[in-house]
């Protein structure tokens, strides 16, 4: 386990559906980030929280809504997605949005499958 | 946005070779970080470099970071089937967030 937790691992949903990503940090950062992983693409920043508070969206569709309740747990609510959005969905924390040291710490990310 | 190119996209390599991925920028970086990715896994973090003409070592992985802090290297030596994986760096410029490169996909023959 990397301290950083997602789930679940797989998931296959229509475009009709509403789904949701879930991250869990027990590593005390206040930094949490979205990713999208497709193939042959570079990872792709989607969101940034910072103690709680949405400091990036980086030009997202509105299908994703993104939730933070706290500086620990991390949401990516999906709704009417299209096939394209397949891809793998990686959460990441770090100390803070800027000059940590150590680097993010990825979870094992979400696989998912838009048919 | 600021970006960062990485090359190669893809390297093979016998096992036993040296591997070397280079990321270059046009501006100057704060700092640059590099993580590997292994086949059906998630990035992990190796190391930041900070300094100009900062090199670091870990056992066979050797990470420099150039005079200008605009490129930087990670070097393997003597490559193990273990060192399988995608290799990216992620520079930071000022105090923005992360970019990542595109990444190095390393398959070694055995």
């Amino acid at each position: 386990e990397t301290g950083v937790t997602q789930t679940p691992r797989h998931l296959v949903m229509g475009m009709t559906n509403k789904k949701s990503l879930k991250c869990e940090q027990h590593l005390g950062h206040n930094a949490m980030y979205w990713y999208k992983q497709s193939a042959k693409k570079p990872l792709e920043l989607m969101f940034v929280y910072n103690f709680k508070e949405q400091t990036e969206n980086n030009s997202v569709p509105s299908r994703f809504s993104p939730e933070c309740p706290n500086s620990s747990h991390l949401f990516l609510h999906l709704h009417t997605l299209q096939p394209e959005d397949s891809a793998l969905y990686l959460c990441a924390s770090s100390q803070s949005t800027q000059g940590q040291r150590y680097g993010y710490t990825f979870g094992s990310g979400t696989r998912l499958t838009v048919v | 946005g600021q970006q960062v190119m990485q090359i190669p996209q893809y390297q093979h390599v016998q096992e036993g070779e040296d591997f070397t991925t280079y990321c270059n920028s046009s501006t100057t970086l704060s700092n640059i970080q590099w993580y590997k990715q292994r086949p059906g896994g998630h990035p992990v973090f190796l190391i930041q470099l900070v300094k100009s003409g900062e090199v670091k070592k870990q056992k066979r992985l050797t990470f420099q970071f150039g005079e200008a802090k605009k490129n930087s290297s990670l070097h393997i030596t003597a490559t193990q089937t273990t060192d399988v994986g995608t290799y990216f760096c992620a520079a930071r410029f000022g105090n923005e967030k992360l970019t990542f490169g595109t990444g190095t996909r390393l398959t070694i023959i055995p």
